[in-house]
Parts: structure tokens; C-alpha cells; sequence
């Protein structure tokens, strides 16, 4: 399977702890996205990556929020201290940049903060 | 200027009629608008995307129709079947940044 993975699929915690979620975007795709999906809304864009730099993030990235993409690869989302307003659908896109720019996502990953 | 808003929120449809979704944008820099699907438990996959130069574009059953100066655009299934069922988006943007609509629930009648 080439397309978009995230793991885990599904994550439970509890409120005050930290939590990581790994994304590996298709191999030759330099863009990688993360978002934020609520039930019943659109995914909010939360930050972006042009191989390892990030560079751009959106206001809904708090302070408890940090993305990282060390070698322009696979990217991490983690969030610390986590607040019941966190529990969300995270999904990660990737993209080959360029006009035609699709972004393809992944399967997400389904935070529950208890 | 950033909204991008989407309607029906739900549509139920015969199969074999024409779902009808639309949407409107607000900023005039936007220049990718695409349609995303979205079934239960997966992530958005990409149907059918338009540029603004363009005032429509068909793939198979899917058309988009793009309205520049009334700043909207629609997607139009046509010979709409039960596999079509799932959750519609649009989005709007250009570059890297996509602005979502809220989403259509589309369940087709067999």
C-alpha cells in the first residue's frame, strides 16, 4: 500500500496527558498537512510542511501543540496536556506540490481524551 | 473572508436521480476549489477539483460547476447510486491552504 498511513488508528487518554501521533506520507511527496476534524465538520487545517520545514501554522495550534518533520519523511503530531476539546478525528495529508496540488490523506487518527 | 459555506448539511436522493451540492466562497485569491468524499472511519479522497479559468469540468457521473463572479461552485452526481452514500466537502484555496465547507450528507434511496 503506497497511500498515506497514520498510526495509531485510535488513541484513548486521559486529560493532563501528552500523546503522539505518527503520519508516513507517500514516499515521494515533499508537502505533508496535518488537520483537525470534529463530527459532523470539515477538517481545519492545523500546520504545514515543505519537506522538513514548517512553514506555516495555523491559529488553532496552541502552545500544547508541536509538529515535527526531522528528515522530510514521516511527520509527528504531539499534543501535551490534553484537554477534553482535543478529542478530534487528526488527519494527515500529503502532496507532490506543483498546479494540480491534490492532497491525499490518510486513514486519521482518533483521539478520545477521557 | 476565509468561510467557505456548504449546502444542503443533509440530501436524500433516488437512485438514478441528480444530487446537487453547493457552495460559496468569499475570497476572491482563491484558486483550487475541489470535492472531497468522505466515507465512515476513512479520510477525505479527492473526486473532482476545478480551476477558476474553467467554468466547469466533468470526470464520468461527477461535474463541478463554477461560478466566478457569484463566487460559488457545485457538484452535480448524476445517476446517483446507493455506493454514492458518504459525506461530501468542499474546500476551497490555493497554494498549500484548503478552507473547508461543513460537509453534505448524501444518502441515496435504492
Amino acid at each position: 500500500d503506497t497511500g498515506v498511513s497514520q498510526n495509531p488508528r485510535h488513541k484513548i487518554t486521559k486529560r493532563g496527558q501528552n500523546v503522539t501521533f505518527r503520519c508516513d506520507p507517500i514516499s515521494e511527496h515533499n508537502r505533508l498537512y496535518w488537520y483537525r476534524q470534529t463530527l459532523g465538520q470539515g477538517p481545519e487545517f492545523l500546520t504545514y510542511f515543505q519537506n522538513e520545514a514548517q512553514l506555516e501554522k495555523s491559529r488553532l495550534l496552541s502552545d500544547r501543540f508541536s509538529a515535527e518533520r526531522p528528515k522530510g519523511s514521516f511527520s509527528t503530531l504531539e499534543i501535551q496536556r490534553t484537554e477534553q476539546g482535543d478529542s478530534a478525528m487528526y488527519l494527515c495529508a500529503s502532496s507532490l506540490g506543483g498546479a494540480e496540488d491534490t492532497q491525499y490523506f490518510g486513514p486519521g487518527t482518533r483521539l478520545t481524551v477521557l | 473572508q476565509q468561510q467557505v459555506k456548504q449546502s444542503p448539511q443533509s440530501l436524500i436522493v433516488q437512485k438514478g436521480g441528480i444530487s446537487i451540492i453547493n457552495c460559496a466562497y468569499e475570497n476572491t485569491a482563491f484558486d483550487y476549489f475541489p470535492w472531497y468524499q468522505q466515507f465512515p472511519g476513512k479520510g477525505p479522497a479527492l473526486l473532482i477539483a476545478i480551476r477558476p479559468d474553467v467554468s466547469e469540468k466533468k470526470e464520468g457521473r461527477f461535474t463541478i460547476s463554477f461560478n466566478k463572479s457569484a463566487k460559488q461552485f457545485s457538484l452535480h452526481i448524476m445517476d446517483s447510486q446507493p455506493g454514492d452514500s458518504a459525506t461530501y466537502f468542499c474546500a476551497a484555496g490555493g497554494n498549500y491552504q484548503l478552507i473547508w465547507g461543513a460537509g453534505t450528507k448524501l444518502i441515496i434511496k435504492p
